[in-house]
This record gives C-alpha cells, structure tokens and sequence, in this order.
C-alpha cells in the first residue's frame, strides 16, 4: 500500500537552530511528493513539492530532495525563526483512478526565541 | 488565485440538525476533495469527485452527502451527525492529473456537534 511515515514529534529548536524534518514513503509507482504547513486554527498550506526523483523542491528557506534510492523526502531549513512554528506534513500522491493525498502523521515544530 | 473558499467558517449544530458546508475555487480545477480532521491528527479523505463525479468514497456514514453541482462548487451535506463527528473540515482542489500535482487546501470549517 501507499504509506508515509514522519519523524515523531514535537520537536523544539531555539531561533536561527537548522532543522531536519525526516519523511520516507511507501508507494507503487512514482509519486509526487510534497511537504504542507498547518498553523493554528487553520488549512494547509503547500511548503514545496517536487514530481521526480532527484527533484529539489524549495520556499521560504525550506528544501526538500526527492530521493528514489532511499524513498525519502527530508525537510531541512538552515535557520529557523519564531514565525516557523507550525505543524509539517509529509504527503505523497497517487493516482489510482483519481487522485488521493497520503499524509504523514505530522510533526509539530516550536520555535522558541 | 490559489484560493479555496470555504463557508461558514465555525459551525455549531444538534444531532437533529441538517447543515451544508460549501467550497468554492476558481482555478479550473477538476478534482476536489473533502477531508475531515481530528485535533493534533491528519486530514483524512473523506470523498473525491473528479470531473464532478464522485470517485473515491471512503467508507464515509451516510450521515455525510457530498454533492458537487459544477467544476467550481463543492457541497457536503450534513444530516444527524454525532458529536464525534466534531472536527475540522477540509476541502481542497487540484488538476487532474500529473503536470500540477498539487493540491489546494480552503481554511477549514471548524465543526461542534452538541
């Protein structure tokens, strides 16, 4: 089946600390990949994705590499701010007919000044 | 405009009641999704309707009726729910198809079901 795991939360960092965010997958066929942000109260917002293996996906200081031969999608940022606490999910597409968004269980970041 | 509109924002509603969330967006997306999710958890997909056909039902109790009038509106249609339907629900779009994959997320309709 289609699966994604995430490293296990929360994690706590102190502003301008880098960040890795560990995400691998489960999937038949090639899927894209993405990483979401959901601040309190409110929808996710797409951070980055990438379609290919080898793809680098960035924004907003945020990066992911789509690695086939390790089926992993890591999120990395070089220096964290306040404002980047939020939870992150890990998620994969397929299409099986139609379209279906797979997450991650989701990590909760905090950043403390 | 990456926009997913959903209304109302808050919904409080008895066991008895019959309510409707709605989505709208306007990039010409043909596949839209509704997905539910609990506290400190991930969405779950609920329904998927691609070229206003629903294509994915999972498992969903009949107590949810989604409806999708035209490639810009989304409905979902609630009916005697219980409280542990309360959760946040999500809609979002998306192409159909792998040239855009991604997927648009509307602001949520946070639901309390007393």
């Amino acid at each position: 089946g289609n699966s994604v795991t995430q490293m296990e939360g929360p994690v706590t960092l102190s502003e301008e600390a880098f960040l890795t965010i560990n995400c691998t997958y489960t999937a038949t066929g090639y899927p894209s990949l993405f990483w979401y942000v959901q601040y309190p109260g409110e929808g996710l917002q797409l951070l980055l994705k990438a379609t290919k293996a080898d793809d680098k996906g960035s924004n907003k200081g945020f990066e992911a590499t789509y690695r086939k031969e390790t089926t992993s999608f890591h999120l990395e940022k070089g220096s964290v701010q306040v404002s980047d606490s939020a939870v992150y999910f890990c998620a994969l597409r397929v299409i099986q007919g139609a379209q279906k968004l797979v997450f991650g269980q989701g990590t909760r970041l905090t950043i403390n000044p | 405009d990456t926009e997913v509109t959903q209304t109302p924002k808050h919904l409080v509603m008895g066991m008895t009641n019959k309510k409707s969330l709605k989505c709208e967006q306007h990039m010409g997306h043909r596949a839209m999704y509704w997905y539910k999710q609990k506290a400190k958890k991930p969405p779950e997909l609920m329904f998927v309707y691609s070229y206003e056909k629903l294509s994915i039902n999972e498992s969903v109790p009949s107590r949810f009726s989604p409806e999708c009038p035209n490639s810009s509106l989304l409905n979902l249609h609630l009916h005697a729910l219980q409280p542990e339907d309360s959760a946040l629900y999500l809609c979002a779009s998306s192409q159909v198809g792998t040239f855009s994959p991604e997927a648009f997320f509307g602001q949520g309709t946070r639901l309390t079901v007393v």
